[in-house]
């Protein structure tokens, strides 16, 4: 499974330090999610890049800086997170055009914050 | 903006047995409903979906029903076995929106050997 691949699979980081998330899309697709799954809140959708373009930012804390440099890659920077922001971040990408919208996720990046 | 309920939050059912995952939309708008699988410790998957054009749709044990009217669509897994246990989530998409999927909480099902 290598259609949307992401770096590192594994953080733990302190509240001082800054960190980024990259994620990669094999699959021509032109929108990208970011995706925060913890067990209080399974896949809450954090932000939405159709075209490179910012579409949607569901309230997300300031700490999280997402980037999209072209549509096959996503970034999400991290800075002064907090310990209840350690979770699963799993990224997304699919066919924004398309009606179906099917969304190929990746294997997410495991988050622990000290 | 859409909200998706799911219920319920864990089933644990024996093998082959049925097992029945339900969730509600609140959007009439919406006409797009897929449902993911997510084994432990690895992604989502899509597994089945449906259009809001269609009633039901199977795929060898696995059948999504939609009731329009009262804005609810249904899992059903047959003949269940083991590697069917997972995270099962729902989720709709709203026509004219940013594609963007809202999810439903999730169903841990297990299935009992």
């Amino acid at each position: 499974e290598t259609g949307v691949t992401q770096t590192p699979r594994h953080l733990v980081m302190g509240m001082t330090n800054k960190k980024s998330l990259k994620c990669e899309q094999h699959l021509g697709h032109n929108a990208m999610y970011w995706y925060k799954q913890s067990a209080k809140k399974p896949l809450e959708l954090m932000f939405v890049y159709n075209f490179k373009e910012q579409t949607e930012n569901n309230s997300v804390p300031s700490r999280f800086s997402p980037e999209c440099p072209n549509s096959s890659h996503l970034f999400l920077h991290l800075h002064t997170l907090q310990p209840e922001d350690s979770a699963l971040y799993l990224c997304a990408s699919s066919q924004g055009d398309r009606e179906n919208n099917e969304q190929f996720f990746g294997p997410g990046t495991r988050l622990t914050v000290l | 903006g859409e909200n998706v309920e799911q219920h319920p939050s864990t089933l644990s059912v024996q093998e082959g047995d049925s097992a029945v995952i339900k969730c509600t939309y609140s959007d009439s708008a919406s006409n797009y409903f897929p449902w993911y699988k997510q084994e432990l410790g690895k992604r989502p998957q899509l597994i089945i979906d449906i259009r809001s054009n269609v009633g039901e749709k199977k795929d060898q044990r696995i059948a999504v029903t939609l009731n329009k009217t009262a804005k609810h669509f249904s899992l059903h897994i047959t003949e269940t076995q083991p590697e069917d246990s997972a995270v099962y989530f729902c989720a709709a998409l709203l026509s004219g929106s940013a594609r963007q999927l809202t999810f439903g909480s999730g169903t841990q099902l297990t299935v009992l050997p």
